[in-house]
């Protein structure tokens, strides 16, 4: 069964400073896709950034950039400039080809001025 | 594009009473629909997915006779919690998956539900 790990319950970073948030998964599978979610005191799900796995690249959305080592499992998310709307839960999350989302149990960020 | 609603954003019922959570997508057509639970501060938790015309499929441990979901239209599902009781109370959150939407899921605002 895929497993994914946010080892960081909580990150805190300044405004304008970077910060990345960590995300290990376990899959067996070779094709799959991964993603980050914010979900901010709404409680509304927003998808941040996705990466497919048969991607070497590094996806990136703007402020927001990927490092994503395959062998490794690792799929980190770092968010440069940080702002006091980057405040959230982060979530990871694993699909594999078209199935359901496998998620992490999250990490809070709080962006201070 | 690709939004998704769901009505009522907040409802309290009494212990005993059923309660139906709707979820709609506004502008594609949602062969799959998946509804999650997330208490405060933890993550999201599935409790199952339904394709239009099928049968939900329940994730081990959620009870389907107390769930129900029902998928009838591409744009419509519903959940509804059956004699509720205050370990009901949670967030409720659906999504939305197809059309051009592809493999991604998109969310809905979510349903607080209070049972007294």
């Amino acid at each position: 069964a895929q497993t994914v790990t946010q080892s960081q319950p909580e990150m805190s970073v300044q405004e304008a400073e970077t910060v990345t948030l960590s995300c290990t998964y376990d899959t067996s599978e070779n094709n799959y896709y991964l993603f980050w979610y914010k979900q901010p005191p709404s409680r509304q799900m927003i998808l941040v950034i996705r990466q497919e796995a048969y991607k070497q690249q590094n996806a990136t959305e703007n402020r927001f950039s990927v490092n994503f080592q395959k062998a490794a499992k690792s799929f980190s998310l770092k968010i440069s400039d940080s702002q006091l709307g980057d405040t959230a839960m982060y979530f990871c999350a694993f699909m594999k080809q078209v199935d359901k989302l496998i998620f992490g149990t999250g990490t809070r960020l709080q962006v201070f001025p | 594009g690709a939004v998704v609603s769901q009505h009522p954003s907040w409802v309290i019922c009494k212990s005993g009473t059923s309660v139906k959570i709707e979820c709609r997508s506004l502008d594609f057509q949602a062969t799959t629909m998946f509804w999650y639970r997330q208490f405060p501060k933890q993550s999201l938790m599935l409790m199952a997915t339904s394709n239009e015309g099928s049968k939900a499929t329940y994730e081990q441990g959620v009870e389907k006779d107390k769930f129900l979901i029902n998928h009838a239209s591409l744009t419509l599902s519903t959940l509804t919690v059956t004699s509720a009781h205050p370990e009901d109370s949670s967030f409720y959150i659906c999504s939305a998956r197809g059309g051009l939407a592809g493999y991604e899921q998109y969310f809905g605002p979510g349903t607080r539900l209070t049972v007294t």
